[in-house]
């Protein structure tokens, strides 16, 4: 079974730093596509920014960047020059290839401060 | 583009109680997940619809949760009776079935429901 760890509960940032937030998974897959959701306090999952584990090329939305090391089955978000708004609770998913069962990590708290 | 609508946002039943929870999805998603988010985890998949058929219920309760898809559009999760441990947030998603934009599932805001 595929699972995913966030060993980060709580994390926080200077507004305008950086912080990286780590995700590690366990599969047996080649394929897969691997996520990251922020959850407000509003509580609506919004996507950050996806990766497919075919591309060697790590993904980049924006503020929003993503080391994905596949050997070492790791995947950390980075956020650069953090805003208030990007408070929230944020979680790394894995979801197999051509199958849409989504597994999520426990989230990690991230909260900016003024 | 309106998103996924869910209704109530919030419910507050006594154990053994029924309730029921509604989803409308993203206008011609034919992909449907329920969610179960427990305080403090990450939300974990329930049922997920493909049009009006069910895909995978493996991780459902089926000895009190209940789900369908009418028309496969809207649907509806049930829970009869509920216990103290079904208090949670449950999402419902939705993705759509081919291009680009597939396997992104785009979530409703959840309903909170307490079991007291």
């Amino acid at each position: 079974a595929q699972t995913v760890t966030q060993s980060q509960p709580e994390m926080s940032v200077q507004e305008a730093e950086t912080v990286t937030l780590s995700c590690t998974y366990d599969t047996s897959e080649n394929n897969y596509y691997l996520f990251w959701y922020k959850q407000p306090p509003s509580r609506q999952m919004i996507l950050v920014i996806r990766q497919e584990a075919y591309k060697q090329q790590n993904a980049t939305e924006n503020r929003f960047s993503v080391n994905f090391q596949k050997a070492a089955k790791s995947f950390s978000l980075k956020i650069s020059d953090s805003q208030l708004g990007d408070t929230a609770m944020y979680f790394c998913a894995f979801m197999r290839y051509n199958n849409n069962d989504m597994r999520f990590g426990a989230g990690t708290r991230l909260t900016v401060k003024p | 583009e309106a998103g996924v609508a869910q209704s109530p946002r919030y419910k507050i039943i006594e154990k053994r109680q029924s309730v029921a929870f509604w989803c409308n999805p993203i206008s011609g998603h034919a992909t449907l997940y329920w969610y179960q988010q427990i305080l403090g985890q990450g939300p974990k998949l329930l049922i997920q619809f493909q049009n009006n058929g069910v895909v995978d219920d493996s991780q459902l309760p089926k000895d009190r949760f209940s789900a369908e898809r009418l028309k496969g559009v809207d649907s509806t999760l049930k829970i009869q009776p509920a216990k103290l441990e079904d208090s949670a947030v449950y999402l419902c998603a939705s993705s759509s079935a081919g291009g680009v934009w597939e396997n992104i599932q785009y979530f409703g805001a959840g309903t909170r429901l307490s079991v007291l």
